[in-house]
């Protein structure tokens, strides 16, 4: 079975552009959840997602960030205007089951904003 | 929300027992503590997660005395391939994924 993947592994922006960011999760896992570490600093909780709904969306930073997750499946993590403090790694988990249980991690977006 | 406090970094041999003990002073009952492993390049992954007592897998074992104000992650006979940063979780199973703090985990490098 496939585990959570992300795409681009690696993107590098200059500030002012548009990214967006994708994850795929474990098939058949409602429950998707968008994480980043900045510069060096812990693992932050962006938002989580069940099915297609917004669940919480506490951690987004600011609305510069747009997360979809159109039909339940694959999720897009937007972030325009990009920032210089948008730097980090992005990671998208997924899991089954209602709340917090065992959450399964992609690789990661690496992002470098110039 | 239940703070944790884990040691920066630990350095073992291989073949050696490694422990590694998180604080959770502030664990609420309900809570269940939940260890996860990264590698470089890669995301966390789960370990292990118990309530409390003893919990014993493929991989770990974990140790929850009885007031859970810490816990112990055992790896048995650590090889190359044990070198990640460990980071321990306390968290209400069901709770908002908001809750949920990573922390600055443990860095374990272990060494020929």
């Amino acid at each position: 079975e496939a585990g959570v993947t992300q795409f681009p592994s690696h993107s590098v922006i200059e500030k002012g552009q548009t990214v967006t960011l994708r994850c795929d999760p474990i098939s058949g896992h409602d429950n998707l959840y968008w994480y980043r570490r900045v510069m060096g600093k812990e693992i932050k909780f962006l938002l989580h997602f069940v099915k297609e709904s917004k669940q919480d969306e506490s951690g987004m930073p600011n609305n510069r960030f747009l997360a979809e997750r159109t039909g339940g499946t694959y999720s897009t993590l937007k972030v325009q205007p990009a920032e210089l403090e948008d730097s980090g790694v992005y990671f998208c988990a997924s899991s089954q089951g209602e709340g917090y249980n065992e959450q399964f991690f992609g690789p990661g977006t690496r992002l470098t904003v110039l | 929300l239940a703070k944790t406090t884990q040691p920066i970094s630990m350095d073992s041999y291989e073949g050696q027992e490694v422990n590694i003990t998180c604080s959770h002073n502030n664990i609420a009952t309900n809570d269940y503590i939940t260890w996860y492993q990264q590698f470089p390049s890669q995301g966390p992954r789960f370990i292990i997660q118990g309530y409390k007592t003893k919990v014993t897998n493929e991989v770990a074992s974990l140790f929850i005395p009885a007031d859970r104000k810490s816990s112990t992650l055992s790896l048995p006979r650590v090889s190359l391939s044990d070198t990640a940063v460990y980071y321990c979780l306390v968290a209400l199973p069901g709770s908002s994924a908001s809750k949920i703090i990573f922390g600055s985990g443990t860095r374990l490098s272990i060494r020929p």
